[in-house]
């Protein structure tokens, strides 16, 4: 079975600081991973996209993947209040995305004024 | 509005009736995606279309639900014999076969009483 698992939070982070988010995940045969940033009461909205090992890196969010250890992180640079939110990790074991996604429960950030 | 549209936003409904939804997709994506997200998870893959054919569906998905595409244009999805449990809110979302991740509309919120 499919899982994934990241800290529920809240993650507090002063604004202006780096915001760490972390997600692992069960099924090695996974090779798509995304972020996606939800607001209270509204949908999921894609952030991130990752497929092989390292960083990616886009404005101020760096997607870091390690398949060996089946460790998905998230990096928001220079946080601010806006950035506040639930972020969900997602799996997928078809490339690209294109079966069904395994979401984490989430983990709420909120950045401090 | 170029975005994925799904109405009704929210429906009230006694245990036991039918309720029927509906998603219409980004006009050029022909993947569409139905999930389901409960207060404090993440969401939960239900089904999938590729056109008109409906490609996977999930074991969270009992008899109760049918969701069809019938011309690979909007979606439906029906819930027959709504029980309390089957309060959520429920996502589309669609894609094209070659792009990476996908866009989420506003969702349904179904309430069951």
């Amino acid at each position: 079975q499919k899982e994934v698992e990241q800290n529920s939070g809240p993650l507090s982070v002063p604004e202006g600081a780096i915001a760490s988010l972390n997600c692992t995940y069960s099924d090695r045969g996974s090779q798509s991973f995304f972020w996606y940033r939800q607001y209270s009461g509204k949908s999921p909205e894609l952030i991130m996209s990752i497929y092989s090992n390292g960083d990616k890196e886009d404005g101020r969010f760096t997607a870091q993947l390690n398949k060996a250890s089946q460790y998905v992180s998230l990096l928001i640079r220079d946080s601010q209040p806006s950035d506040s939110a639930t972020y969900l990790c997602a799996v997928s074991i078809a490339g690209g995305g294109a079966d069904g996604l395994t979401f984490g429960k989430g983990t709420h950030l909120i950045i401090q004024p | 509005d170029t975005g994925v549209s799904q109405n009704p936003r929210h429906k009230i409904t006694k245990r036991g009736q039918n309720v029927t939804f509906r998603c219409d997709p980004i006009s050029e994506h022909n993947r569409l995606y139905w999930y389901r997200q409960t207060l404090g998870q993440g969401p939960e893959f239900l089904t999938y279309f590729q056109n008109e054919a409906q490609l996977e569906k999930s074991r969270l998905l009992s008899d109760r639900f049918s969701a069809e595409r019938p011309k690979g244009s909007f979606s439906t999805l029906e819930i027959q014999r709504t029980e309390q449990g089957d309060s959520a809110m429920y996502l589309c979302a669609s894609s094209l076969i070659s792009t990476y991740g996908y866009t989420f509309g506003s969702g349904t919120r179904l309430t069951v009483v």
